[in-house]
């Protein structure tokens, strides 16, 4: 499968943990975004890369988040300190260039206790 | 910050019957739009875009788009819908050019029935 991969597809924490997330765009996409999707709304944008550089970073994401894309591959969300409305799913998507088809991987679905 | 707005949360129709979602953005330049749409279990998927050109655009599975500058609309229709089309649907907007940061509507829940 080349698509867009997630790890861990699931994840229970207790509140105060720290968690990350680990995203594997399709090979050759320079562009990968960061979302976090609750229950009966859209994906709403929480950052993304071009390659390595972090262009964006929405400013409803708090200091809690963070994410690094080394070497412009593979991805990683962290939320430090969880708390309970961080429960959600969390997607990333990859896309060739620009403004151009975002391809979605499954989510992560975090449950914070 | 541009916005999106889909105004139908909930859709329930039979099969056969023609189907036709509203999304309408809110967005001061050019825009790029999307429909997305994700079936029960699995990923979101490209459904149909507009970057530019004939505003009709069409899509996979029947689906097509038609965007009306003036009224900031993207609406989605089908002709004849079938139960496998019960999904989810999103809109999406990304502006041209810029920041590309991408805004979705809240999504549009279909049902179907046989």
């Amino acid at each position: 499968d080349t698509g867009v991969s997630q790890d861990p597809r699931h994840k229970i924490t207790k509140r105060g943990q720290n968690v990350t997330f680990r995203c594997d765009p399709i090979s050759e996409h320079n562009r990968l975004y960061w979302y976090r999707q609750t229950l009966g709304q859209g994906p709403e944008f929480l950052t993304y890369f071009q390659n390595e550089a972090q262009l964006e970073k929405s400013r409803l994401l708090s200091d809690r988040f963070s994410a690094e894309r080394p070497k412009g591959s593979f991805s990683t969300l962290e939320i430090q300190r969880t708390e309970q409305g961080d429960s959600a799913m969390y997607l990333c998507a990859s896309s060739p260039q620009g403004p151009e088809t975002q391809y979605f991987g499954p989510g992560t679905r975090l449950l914070v206790l | 910050a541009q916005s999106v707005s889909q105004h139908n949360h909930h859709v329930i129709l039979s099969e056969a019957a023609s189907l036709e979602l509203g999304c309408n953005y809110s967005y001061g330049g050019t825009v790029n739009l999307f429909w997305y749409v994700q079936y029960p279990g699995q990923h979101l998927q490209l459904l149909l875009k507009y970057f530019s050109g004939d505003p009709l655009v069409k899509g996979i599975k029947g689906f097509e788009a038609e965007f009306i500058k003036s009224k900031f609309s993207f609406n989605l229709r089908k002709p004849s819908v079938q139960w496998s089309d019960t999904a989810e649907y999103f809109c999406a907007v990304i502006p041209s050019g810029g920041s590309y940061i991408p805004t979705f509507g809240r999504g549009t829940s279909l049902i179907v029935h046989p």
